[in-house]
């Protein structure tokens, strides 16, 4: 069964407009955390934000949001002012338990930001 | 920069050949993955090691084998490559300690096999 479920292959936002990134998860352990990288059309994997399963807020990093759903099993990503340089493919990520665990990704949804 | 380097960059090489990837973790991060993204499979975790001893094993095919050397830096070792070997293959680094213990992604090595 899949980890993580990313449903949109591919999401056209104008700038400045906000856009929502869905990612669903499956696990068991009550421990995990839920990342999001954002891979640009360079190749590289940037690391953007964390959500642990016991924290109790949201978490944020600038423009960038996590909208924590535990009883749904939803990690979704919110990137608030989109700007042209948001354009590339956004990665859902779990780790199951506590530590240096691996990471289990989704397949990614494609962002193009028009001016 | 996420202090991962990676090299080579780019790999071209035919089937049946054997190439070795080279990765640097981050100053002081002892966990070391390797994941390969390819477009029918994704990104699937391969192997990690920590401070040497490998740690945990994902979908690595018996063809391809990794190791992690006393100064920390590992490589993944590809033998009687085949077509459908080729994909951008990461290594990353963490700490163990913390909480978040993300995962700083290195640039990536891109293998072709002809």
């Amino acid at each position: 069964a899949q980890k993580i479920t990313q449903t949109q292959p591919g999401m056209f936002v104008q700038e400045k407009e906000a856009v929502t990134l869905d990612c669903t998860y499956d696990t068991s352990d009550p421990s995990y955390g839920l990342f999001w990288y954002k891979q640009p059309s360079s190749g590289e994997m940037i690391f953007l934000i964390y959500q642990g399963s016991y924290d109790q807020q949201n978490a944020t990093e600038g423009r960038y949001s996590l909208n924590f759903q535990k009883a749904r099993k939803s990690a979704n990503l919110v990137i608030s002012a989109s700007q042209l340089g948001d354009s590339a493919m956004y990665f859902c990520a779990m780790r199951e338990g506590q530590g240096d665990y691996k990471l289990s990704f989704g397949a990614g949804t494609t962002v193009t930001v028009r001016a | 920069d996420s202090g991962v380097t990676q090299t080579p960059k780019h790999l071209i090489t035919a089937t049946g050949q054997r190439v070795t990837l080279r990765c640097s973790p981050r100053s002081g991060d002892l966990s070391v993955y390797w994941y390969q993204q390819s477009l029918d499979q994704g990104l699937q975790f391969l192997i990690q090691y920590y401070n040497g001893e490998e740690r945990a094993k994902g979908n690595i095919l018996e063809r391809f084998s990794a190791q992690q050397f006393p100064d920390l830096h590992s490589e993944l070792n590809l033998s009687s490559l085949e077509l459908g070997d080729s994909a951008l293959y990461f290594c990353a680094s963490s700490v163990r300690t913390g909480i978040v213990n993300e995962q700083f992604f290195g640039p990536g090595t891109r293998l072709t096999v002809l």
